[in-house]
């Protein structure tokens, strides 16, 4: 167990839907990485956040959105969704935001849009 | 562009039999090359974390060494709870993400 939570396991939905993912950091962990894995292109960074403010964006899609909230709690949001979008979604934390900092991910959420 | 590719993509074992994979990566400035397994479901379980050329780290069965270009994770009298995915995984110049390869899969028989 790596001490990273995230909610909930599975989402079914369906295409146009919107949903938000949660996850809970390690504790004392400042940083938040959400990252996608889909069978045809592995896993893939969308975004970071530090002690509540952006500080990188990978592939992100438009109709994607995160934010980290003062308890370091952070939520994806997507939107508009599409079949293309069902994939597991991973969070990951770590420390601080410090380059060789290693990351530690969480259990995952399956999204399934229908 | 920073590129990592993981080799072969599936090994399969026999229990005992030991192995290597193996992991090259292309990028400008690496800062850390990371190994992870993962099981079917699971999110990726951090194992190694090698920052330059010449560095080797052991755990159990597991040994993780590092090149200028490439990784290798040698696997010695695997176990049938060895079974996985092994994921690479890169951090490059001034990035925080992780770029990871697309797994080597390994299967290993009593």
């Amino acid at each position: 167990d790596s001490g990273v939570t995230q909610t909930p396991k599975h989402l079914i939905t369906a295409t146009g839907q919107r949903v938000t993912l949660r996850c809970s950091p390690r504790s004392g962990d400042l940083s938040v990485y959400w990252y996608q894995q889909s069978l045809d292109q592995g896993l893939q960074f969308l975004i970071q956040y530090y002690n509540g403010e952006e500080r990188a964006k990978g592939n992100i899609l438009e109709r994607f959105s995160a934010q980290q909230f003062p308890d370091l709690h952070s939520e994806l949001n997507l939107s508009s969704l599409e079949l293309g979008d069902s994939a597991l979604y991973f969070c990951a934390s770590s420390p601080v935001a410090g380059l060789q900092e290693t990351q530690y991910f969480g259990p995952g959420t399956r999204l399934l849009v229908l | 562009e920073d590129q990592v590719t993981q080799s072969p993509e599936a090994l399969r074992l026999q229990e005992g039999e030991s192995s290597s994979l193996n992991c090259s990566y292309t990028v400008s400035g690496l800062r850390g090359l990371f190994w992870y397994r993962q099981d079917p479901g699971k999110g990726p379980e951090f194992l190694f974390t090698l920052y330059s050329a010449g560095e080797e780290k052991e755990k159990e069965r597991l040994k993780a060494t590092l090149t200028k270009k490439e990784s290798f994770l040698h696997i010695t009298a695997p176990k049938p709870e060895d079974s996985a995915t092994y994921l690479c995984a890169v951090q490059a110049g001034s990035s925080y993400k992780l770029i990871f390869g697309s797994g080597t899969r390994l299967l290993v028989r009593p």
